[in-house]
């Protein structure tokens, strides 16, 4: 198994609503990533997940909260979003610090869309 | 991480080489080139990364020049499918290690039938 399945591929909530966004690789990596992508804007790193432990918060607001129950799960949960806060969500894993040379494998994304 | 500069669009003909290139001035020793693509509302997806060598997989070529201040990815016969935003990303080799990617703005490459 080569991928990064994230789910699910679309979510709508209310800004009162509180949701999770999951993401799953089964490649062994230690690794994982939370990034956000607004449209036609590059992906923008939130979260660094290494070995299990958060490693990098980038000032991401306490609304967005992730969690790694183990090696190859990856949640975000989401409470009192704002409508500012639709984009697309991507989750992303490597290898970690024993790394190989291919870097990073990206899910296909969770579009998200608060009204 | 070096900074890089790409055109923000392409164009390319279907069939043809496709060769975006990037600038990457001010690129310390130990950095090495990434490229990675984006199709529309897909994630990025590895293409191929080099250090001073020119390198070639299933996918594409990249070409870097002898200073190593730009470099060139070449898609030998691009297809309809090549149509995504390409990034050029510098950073020390850390084995994919767990300090995240940071993406500029990448070229948007429309290949045209």
């Amino acid at each position: 198994d080569t991928e990064v399945t994230q789910t699910p591929k679309h979510l709508v909530m209310g800004m009162t609503n509180k949701k999770s966004l999951k993401c799953e690789q089964h490649m062994g990596h230690r690794a994982m990533y939370w990034y956000k992508q607004k449209a036609k804007k590059p992906p923008e790193l939130m979260f660094v997940y290494s070995y299990e432990k958060l490693s990098i918060n980038e000032s991401v607001p306490s609304r967005f909260s992730p969690e790694c129950p183990n090696s190859s799960l990856l949640n975000l949960h989401l409470h009192a979003l704002q409508p500012e806060d639709s984009a697309l969500y991507l989750c992303a894993s490597s290898q970690g610090i024993q790394g190989n040379n291919y870097g990073y494998t990206f899910g296909s994304g969770t579009r998200l869309t608060v009204v | 991480d070096a900074k890089t500069t790409q055109p923000p669009s392409m164009d390319c003909a279907e069939g043809r080489a496709a060769n975006l290139p990037c600038n990457h001035s001010t690129i310390s020793g130990n950095e090495y080139v990434y490229w990675y693509r984006q199709i529309h509302s897909q994630g990025p997806q590895y293409i191929i990364h080099g250090l001073k060598n020119n390198e070639t997989n299933e996918m594409a070529s990249l070409i870097i020049t002898e200073d190593r201040k730009s470099s060139t990815l070449i898609l030998p016969h691009a297809t309809l499918r090549d149509t995504a935003v390409y990034y050029c990303i510098v950073r020390a080799y850390s084995g994919g290690g767990a300090d995240g990617l940071t993406f500029g703005k990448g070229t948007h490459l429309i290949i045209q039938p």
